[in-house]
């Protein structure tokens, strides 16, 4: 079973500039989070999807990041303009259901490092 | 609000048995998770309690005691291997996985 995709691995940006993200989720996992991890912290959840619904964004900087999940498939996060304190890795997971109900068990892709110079 | 508190390092000998505790304070409660991630990898799953007691998989254990709102992680026969950082992480009444701060576990020869 192939796991959860992310791409790019490693991306170097001018503050103020524009990067995305793309996540495709292990087949058939009907929700999607996004997570922003700072070296040394635990991941911190920006968006979850079910389908291609928002269930929560409550942490997510509107004003400069955004994501979209088309077709309750692959999804995008973007960040526009870029701030230093955007560099982290950003992880994308996927679970059969809303939050692994049965076994809290999320499955994560190796994560897009950023960094924002 | 939701928070969870881990010991920042821990540090053990191969062979040895570590424990890795986990306080949290949430609104509603669904249950407790932990992760592995060593690292420049991803987090991966080892464990889910969402009810009081001992779940065993293998040389790691994870507790639950919801009275308490306390868990621990228990590794035994320690290998180089596991170290790594560890996370406990919670499902409240918002439905989000929130992870605590991670317990850096270093094994030592």
């Amino acid at each position: 079973e192939a796991g959860v995709a992310q791409s790019p691995r490693y991306k170097i940006i001018e503050k103020r500039q524009s990067v995305a993200f793309w996540c495709n989720p292990i087949s058939g996992h009907a929700t999607l989070y996004w997570y922003q991890q700072i070296l040394g912290q635990g991941p911190k959840l920006l968006i979850q999807f079910q389908n291609n619904g928002v269930v929560d964004d409550s942490q997510l900087p509107k004003d400069r990041f955004s994501a979209e999940r088309l077709k309750g498939v692959d999804s995008t996060l973007k960040i526009q303009p870029a701030k230093l304190e955007d560099s982290a890795v950003y992880l994308c997971a996927s679970s059969l259901e809303g939050g692994g109900y049965d076994t809290g068990e999320l499955f994560f892709g190796e994560g897009s490092r950023l960094t924002v110079l | 609000g939701q928070s969870l508190e881990q010991p920042s390092e821990v540090t053990a000998v191969e062979g040895a048995i570590v424990q890795i505790n986990c306080t949290y304070q949430t609104s509603g409660f669904y249950g407790l998770s932990w992760y592995q991630q060593h690292d420049g990898g991803a987090p991966t799953f080892l464990s889910y309690n969402a009810l009081d007691g001992l779940e065993e998989t293998g040389r790691f254990s994870s507790f639950l005691s919801r009275s308490d709102s306390y868990g621990y992680l228990l590794l035994q026969e320690l290998q180089m291997k596991d170290s790594a950082s560890y996370f406990c992480a919670v499902r409240g009444a918002t439905n989000k996985l929130i992870f605590g701060t991670g317990t850096l576990l270093a094994v030592q020869p």
